[in-house]
């Protein structure tokens, strides 16, 4: 069964350093996003991403992020510069058409230190 | 826009026995709803969803929901629980933008405990 992929599943940086997540989607999904879950916390939108740009940001998604499509496969998440209160496990997605169900990656635990 | 209400961010039962996870939405339109579970250090797993077809929702594992409109309920159900049930759930109602894209705004979550 095709599912999201997500790598590394933990990653540890300073603060100040720039960090790059990485996503799989599923190969015919048109639609992605990532979504953060502080510990503790609700999971949170972050961004959705379509036809080669971003659909919708929320308003944790300042100018310390970006994401890209770099290639036909991955989706990537980049944070700038880190601070503490980045640390949180982020969650990729993909779905196939906009209403449809979201299939969710195994997760990034990003900790900053 | 919309949110989702989770009541009980821990509910505990005995093996055996029902398993009601309580969830509220409140949206303008009608809502795309999902239930999500998610085991410790994994991520999120469908659970099952409700468009706007049969308001009983039957999903994976046992769960099934019902979708009340007049309540802007979306309830979690298993007639009865079982350990490997464990977990934390999240419900979530699908948001769309002016993109077009839709968006996940999800509850809190609830942490079901399974007492043996």
């Amino acid at each position: 069964e095709p599912e999201v992929t997500q790598t590394p599943s933990h990653q540890v940086t300073q603060m100040g350093q720039e960090v790059i997540l990485r996503c799989v989607p599923i190969s015919n999904h048109l639609y992605f996003y990532w979504y953060r879950q502080i510990l503790g916390q609700k999971v949170e939108f972050l961004v959705s991403f379509y036809n080669n740009e971003i659909s919708e940001k929320s308003e944790i998604f300042d100018d310390q992020f970006s994401v890209e499509r770099p290639d036909g496969s991955n989706f990537t998440l980049k944070i700038r510069s880190t601070k503490l209160e980045d640390s949180a496990m982020y969650f990729c997605a993909s779905s196939g058409s906009p209403g449809a169900e979201q299939y969710f990656g195994p997760g990034t635990r990003l900790t900053v230190t | 826009a919309q949110s989702v209400t989770q009541l009980g961010s821990h509910v505990s039962v005995s093996e055996g026995a029902l398993v009601l996870l309580r969830c509220n939405y409140s949206s303008s339109v009608p809502p795309y709803l999902f239930w999500y579970v998610q085991y410790p250090n994994q991520g999120l797993q469908l659970l099952l969803k409700y468009t706007s077809a049969a308001t009983l929702v039957k999903g994976i594992n046992g769960f099934e929901a019902e979708f009340k409109k007049s309540e802007t309920s979306f309830h979690l159900t298993k007639p009865s629980a079982h350990m490997s049930d464990a977990a934390e759930y999240f419900c979530a109602v699908s948001e769309g933008g002016t993109s077009g894209t839709y968006k996940y705004i999800f509850g809190t979550g609830t942490r079901l405990k399974v007492l043996a």
